[in-house]
């Protein structure tokens, strides 16, 4: 079946601007997840949703990064004002469960320029 | 921080088996090993997870050790689509919105298959 997916693939956009990145979990997976990845490094956990809701997001670095998954299904990674630092590829996973493994997609190119 | 210490790169025969070490001295009662990996420009990829049993899928095979301090993962037939960075984990098991279900992952290892 499909698995996860991401859109756009690549973003770029200035220094200031808003940017949204929407991520596709694979069909009745109830967890949701998004990761950041610098280059070199590994990905970094941002947020995970449990159904609509965010169950832990302490890894949003801070104010300007903000999600949604208001159907349970589709989410949306916001980030305003964004900054040079902000450039990474950012992932987005799902799970069947929490604590499921997790299955991820190709992930979002984002360069702040 | 991550739980797991794992060599930087390692490099393997084409047709050999790939056999990639994982330290996890501190792991608990309750953790599971998992292994994801990552393919140039593509997303991770999960691969195995076991508790305390060895296990094998279509993938590769885990081992771990009988004081679960450590833990090998064994691509048997290792191909060039192998070449990858292989991440090992250690994650709680499942607890109703556990906050520790989020994947923290490490630097990995940097998996080289030479033809």
């Amino acid at each position: 079946g499909a698995g996860v997916s991401q859109t756009p693939s690549n973003k770029v956009t200035e220094k200031g601007k808003y940017v949204e990145l929407r991520c596709d979990p694979i069909s009745g997976h109830t967890a949701l997840y998004w990761y950041r990845q610098s280059l070199g490094q590994g990905p970094e956990f941002l947020i995970y949703f449990q159904g609509t809701g965010a169950a832990d997001d302490s890894g949003l670095p801070n104010d300007r990064f903000f999600a949604v998954r208001p159907e349970g299904s589709v989410s949306t990674l916001k980030i305003q004002r964004t900054e040079r630092g902000d450039s990474a590829v950012y992932l987005c996973a799902s799970s069947f469960q929490q604590g499921r493994e997790q299955y991820f997609g190709p992930g979002t190119r984002l360069t702040v320029t | 921080d991550a739980k797991t210490t794992q060599p930087t790169s390692m490099d393997c025969a084409e047709g050999r088996a790939a056999n990639l070490p994982c330290n996890h001295s501190t792991i608990s009662g309750n953790e599971y090993v998992y292994w994801y990996r990552q393919i140039h420009s593509q997303g991770p990829q999960y691969i195995i997870h076991g508790l305390k049993n060895n296990e094998t899928n279509e993938m590769a095979s885990l081992i771990i050790t009988e004081d679960r301090k450590s833990s090998t993962l064994i691509l048997p037939h290792a191909t060039l689509r192998d070449t990858a960075v292989y991440y090992c984990i250690v994650r709680p098991t499942r607890g109703v919105y556990s906050s520790a279900s989020k994947i923290i992952f490490g630097s990995g290892t940097r998996l080289s298959i030479r033809p």
